[in-house]
């Protein structure tokens, strides 16, 4: 069974630098990019970016370059997105999730960390 | 590739059926295989997005076979042909066409009228 467990919420200053984790378990990891989505309450869903396992690269939305970084450890199948300079609209629901291989369909999505970013 | 929705929210009798449009600023359609690159997910309120619908109309395992997605190119629906209580949620479509950039739709609310 493919899970996707990420770490808990967390509460931030504006101008801080968080980092969350999502720990995959019940598949191959490295045949699969992982991907973050967030969800803004009253908004939709936002693709932030992706890890590619594979090759270990990662490729970022055009809006949250500079300020995200994605990276993995393959000896633990755990995904960690590093978002900086943290603002008031970045208070969100923050997902991980596993996609259909190198594809952009993504089938498992794990439980979401809340962030909220308040001084 | 921008993605848009419509309506923004509907309310449907329970049994009736709710149609979602969804449509892409550009085609989504890959020529060499004939597919479309454009998912649907679910997301109730508490709950992470659950995907429905990929290659705009194949449905995901164990997804209930009231859900259906049609369309190519760049105009999509997604159907709902007979709306139970367990489906009130927002729906978003995305596309997955463009390497690695990745955007959904501003999503559709549905509730029981």
């Amino acid at each position: 069974e493919v899970q996707l467990v990420q770490s808990g919420p967390e509460v931030k200053n504006p101008g801080a630098t968080m980092k969350i984790s999502c720990k995959a378990s019940g598949f191959i990891f490295r045949d699969h990019c992982m991907h973050w989505v967030r969800h803004v309450p009253g908004k939709g869903l936002e693709w932030m970016g992706l890890f590619d396992p594979e090759d270990h690269e990662s490729i970022y939305e055009r809006g949250f370059q500079g300020r995200v970084t994605i990276t993995a450890d393959t000896s633990t199948d755990t995904v960690y997105m590093e978002l900086m300079n943290l603002r008031s609209e970045d208070s969100a629901m923050y997902y991980c999730a596993k996609g259909v291989n190198s594809l952009g369909v993504l089938d498992n999505w794990g439980q979401g960390t809340l962030v909220t970013v308040s001084s | 590739i921008v993605m848009t929705q419509s309506p923004d929210s509907l309310a449907v009798s329970l049994g009736e059926r709710a149609t979602i449009n969804c449509k892409s600023s550009q085609s989504l359609l890959f020529a060499s295989n004939n597919k479309n690159y454009l998912a649907w997910y679910q997301k109730k309120q508490g709950q992470p997005p659950k995907l429905l619908i990929y290659w705009a109309s194949t449905r995901e395992s164990g997804v209930p076979d009231r859900f259906s997605g049609s369309g190519s190119g760049t105009d999509f629906t997604l159907t709902i042909s007979s709306l139970q209580a367990e489906d009130v949620a927002v729906y978003y479509c995305q596309q997955y066409y463009t390497t690695a950039v990745f955007t959904f739709g501003p999503g559709t609310k549905v509730d029981v009228k």
